[in-house]
This record gives C-alpha cells, sequence and structure tokens, in this order.
C-alpha cells in the first residue's frame, strides 16, 4: 500500500526552464510534506517543506504547492540548473503523530544544458 | 548544524555474518532515530524506529531479531544485521530527529552500503 506515489520515474527539462515534480498521496491525516534531493550512494538532502495549512511555501527557486482536497502536491524549481539533477523525493508525516516519514517512489530529474 | 554521520559507509561481508552499522547525530541530541532502507531505484522505505532507551519500534514486515537497533544514547544508534544473506544487500540510512519550533524534523546521514557475499 503505497500511501506517497511519485508517478512519474523521470523527467528531463531543458536548462533555465521550470521543473515540475508531482506527488499524490491517499492518507488524509497527514499533515506535514517535505521534499528531498538525493544523489546515488548518499542520504537524502532536505530542500523545503510545507505544513497542512498553508497552500504555498517559497525558497529561493524552489516553491512547493500543497492541493489538500486533490491530496496532491508539487515541487517547482525556476530556473532549473544542471546541478539540479538527482533524484527527488516528496514525504508525508503525521506532524503530531510519530514523526515517521513516509517517502514517495521518487522521480528522476535530468536538467539538460 | 544538524549533521548526521554513519559508519562504515560501506561493508561487504560473506553470507552468514552479522554486520553493525553506527548512526552518529553529531551535534545535536536526538531522542528518536530512524532506519531506512533502500533497494536499488526504489524508494526510502522505512525499517524501525529507534528510540534512546527503549525498544526499537519496527514497521510491518521487518524482523526484529534480523535487524537488531540499539539506540544506546542520545547521540548513537546501532543496526545489527544479524546473519546476513545476499538479500540483505542494500543501501541503509538512518537519520534523527531534531524539533525545530514546533515541528520534529529529520536529517539524514550519508547512507551505508551493505554488500553479502
Amino acid at each position: 500500500d503505497q500511501q506517497v506515489k511519485q508517478n512519474s520515474p523521470s523527467l528531463s527539462v531543458q536548462e533555465g526552464r521550470i521543473s515540475i515534480l508531482n506527488c499524490d498521496y491517499t492518507n488524509s491525516m497527514f499533515d506535514y510534506f517535505l521534499w528531498y534531493k538525493k544523489y546515488p550512494a548518499e542520504g537524502p538532502t532536505f530542500l523545503i517543506s510545507i505544513s497542512s495549512i498553508k497552500d504555498k511555501n517559497e525558497d529561493g527557486r524552489f516553491t512547493v504547492f500543497l492541493n489538500k482536497s486533490a491530496k496532491h502536491l508539487s515541487l517547482h524549481i525556476v530556473p532549473s540548473q544542471p546541478g539540479d539533477s538527482a533524484v527527488y523525493f516528496c514525504a508525508a508525516s503525521l506532524w503530531r503523530g510519530t514523526y515517521k516519514y513516509i517517502f514517495g517512489t521518487g522521480t528522476r530529474l535530468k536538467v539538460l544544458a | 548544524g544538524a549533521v548526521v554521520s554513519q559508519h562504515p559507509s560501506r561493508v561487504i561481508c560473506k553470507s552468514g555474518t552479522s554486520v553493525k552499522i553506527e548512526c552518529r547525530s553529531l551535534d545535536f541530541q536526538a531522542t528518536t532515530m530512524f532506519w531506512y532502507r533502500q533497494f536499488p531505484k526504489k524508494s526510502l522505505m522505512l525499517m524501525a524506529t529507534s528510540n534512546e532507551g527503549s525498544k526499537a519500534t519496527y514497521e510491518q514486515g521487518v524482523e526484529k531479531d534480523k535487524f537488531l537497533i540499539n539506540h544506546a544514547s542520545l547521540t548513537l544508534s546501532t543496526l545489527t544485521v544479524t546473519s546476513a544473506h545476499p538479500e540483505d544487500s542494500s543501501f541503509y540510512i538512518c537519520s534523527a530527529s531534531l524539533r525545530l519550533g514546533q515541528i520534529k524534523e529529520q536529517f539524514f546521514g550519508p547512507g551505508t552500503r551493505l554488500t553479502v557475499l
């Protein structure tokens, strides 16, 4: 039972354009969401997060949008840079619960120079 | 701040041996640490939640006698893969939980690549 899904296993974007990575979840109790970037053989690196009381959070080139009614969140990277090429995972958590993170299946982003 | 280390970064062992992986929070105390496993091109799967001074809580399907977790101090948790077999070969990642305001964030270690021959 995959509670957090990223339906696009890969995405290619031209440098300077916008990258949009999507994530869907099934558990309406999740109230905190995060995006991580991961390189092979390394641990995940935190990018940005959003709580369920918000619908948008922005940090530099990264913006996360949350649509609670659709149980959908997305990460926008603009402008995309070759150094952004990595695997991106979304994660969901219960803020006041066990603080466990449930990770999505990941999307491999390739930014073409 | 909030740095988490893992040791070793890579280990190769023979089938039937046990392997211990350490996870340390270097500049903060973590009452809770988590252990994940990642198969190639797959998601990070939570194995267990490690609480300092108490028994770990294992996720469904994870054998607690196979994957022994000890959280002896506020900065150290260990995962021991007992009687390792080739199917235990994987990338193991730990994280340490730190409260930032109202939120408990997880900070991840660099991972340990286990190869069982």
